[in-house]
């Protein structure tokens, strides 16, 4: 059985950087995306971007200036990282593994993290 | 890039059907057959209910099924359960390897 464990600082300082880290147990990254997603409090959810085992990155047009999503095969993580956050970027963000092929849909899904950005 | 549209709320007793709507364009929903729905309980992550429009994961009740038509997807929910009380998001592919979620709708089991 697939599981995804997620962790990292939920508490940051306006114009700080985010930095979350997602381990898959049971599965391999072939054929699939790693993803993010995020909610904010009481909102609707919010795709944040993705990367293949490839190297190939995918990311919402909104937030690609300021996110990195990278890979460490080695230890079967992959990581977020967003950059000058603001109390706009206050939420539940979540690692999911994405089916690749062209099938877009999520099967996966971490427990979630939730990130305040609070002076 | 909005988000799709769908209720905010929709509500039903238990037995009966429900059908929440997921409006996009002819640029996401309406140009590929790559819809996903899925159901969050609170505090819960999202859990796949139903992908390709109409596909259903193994382990969903059958009592979940997806439709489109145009650029409007469908999920319906035949046999309300109290258990089905939760949120609903659909997901579209929205061309150039980017995906788009709707707004949410919650769902209450009268």
């Amino acid at each position: 059985q697939v599981q995804l464990q997620q962790w990292g600082a939920g508490l940051l300082k306006p114009s700080e950087t985010l930095s979350l880290t997602c381990a898959v147990y049971g599965g391999s990254f072939t054929g699939y995306f790693c993803s993010w997603v995020r909610q904010s409090p009481g909102q609707g959810l919010e795709w944040i971007g993705e990367l293949n085992l490839s190297g190939s990155t995918n990311y919402n047009p909104s937030l690609k200036s300021r996110v990195t999503i990278s890979l460490d095969t080695s230890n079967n993580q992959f990581s977020l990282k967003l950059t000058s956050v603001t109390a706009a970027d206050t939420a539940v963000y979540y690692c999911a593994r994405r089916v690749g092929s062209g099938k877009y849909y999520f099967d996966y899904w971490g427990q979630g993290t939730l990130v305040t950005v609070s002076s | 890039q909005s988000a799709l549209t769908q209720p905010a709320s929709v509500s039903g007793s238990p037995g009966q059907s429900i059908t929440v709507s997921c409006t996009g364009t002819s640029s996401d929903v309406g140009s590929y057959n790559l819809v996903s729905w899925y159901q969050q309980h609170p505090g819960k992550a999202p859990k796949l209910m139903i992908y390709e429009v109409s596909q259903r994961p193994s382990g969903v009740s059958n009592r979940f099924s997806g439709s489109k038509s145009d650029n409007t997807a469908s999920l319906t929910i035949s046999g309300l359960q109290a258990e089905d009380e939760a949120d609903y998001y659909c997901c579209s592919y929205a061309g150039g390897s980017t995906l788009i979620f709707g707004g949410g709708t919650k769902l209450t089991v009268l």
